[in-house]
């Protein structure tokens, strides 16, 4: 299996546009989570889902986020509109569950000029 | 208010030495807690995972240790090498059986 893959690597955009991050989980896992991490506050649980469920989405910072898993081998993470504070890098992770060890992809490097 | 402390922000060893690692927790109640290791650049790589009712765990030349009085990990690494320098993340269940909330980490240096 070639791992979580997400895309894109890195994404520049200005304030105000819609931004859409894309992850597909590892064959066979049916927990997905969407982390987000900064220097300031390290890595931050955003969102996850079990058998394409979300769970529970109580990171989700504020309503400009909303994530979305149409199938067990697809999600994305959507912001809009995209404000300068949302720049970091966004990690999605698949696992069988979260007692089973996460397996996280490459990230997304977003930056909100 | 609940929190997860990594003993440093950086830690600088010399090769051959053995890095102790310090997670401590506050107002959690983990079943588990788990390592991962994070290069710059890439995504945290799972290493070890250890539950509350287990004292140690060892993998090659990692050991874990869990307790839940002292609500403490510690994470070990023997015979250090260069290339054991990351960032080494500790993580906990928010709730038995729910997500992981992650350490900011501690980066670890290792000089040959």
């Amino acid at each position: 299996d070639a791992g979580v893959i997400q895309s894109p690597r890195h994404e520049v955009t200005e304030m105000g546009q819609e931004v859409t991050l894309r992850c597909k989980p590892i064959s066979g896992h049916d927990y997905l989570f969407w982390y987000r991490q900064t220097m300031m506050r390290g890595l931050e649980l955003l969102i996850y889902f079990n058998n394409n469920v979300p769970i529970d989405d109580s990171g989700m910072p504020e309503d400009r986020f909303s994530a979305k898993m149409p199938n067990a081998s697809f999600s994305t993470l959507k912001i809009q509109p995209s404000e300068p504070r949302d720049s970091a890098v966004y990690f999605c992770a698949s696992s069988f569950g979260p007692d089973r060890g996460l397996f996280f992809g490459s990230g997304t490097q977003l930056s909100v000029l | 208010s609940q929190k997860i402390e990594q003993n440093s922000e950086a830690l600088n060893i010399q090769e051959g030495k053995t890095a102790t690692l310090t997670c401590n927790y506050t107002n959690y109640s983990p079943a588990y807690l788990q390592w991962y290791r994070q290069d710059p650049g890439r995504g945290p790589v799972f290493l070890l995972l250890i539950r509350e009712n287990e004292k140690e765990k060892r993998k090659e030349r990692l050991k874990v240790t869990f307790d839940t009085t002292l609500k403490q990990s510690l994470f070990h690494i023997t015979a250090s090498q260069p290339a054991d320098s990351a960032t080494y993340l500790c993580a906990l269940d928010h709730q038995a059986g729910t997500a992981l909330i992650f350490g900011k980490g501690t980066t670890l240096s290792v000089s040959s």
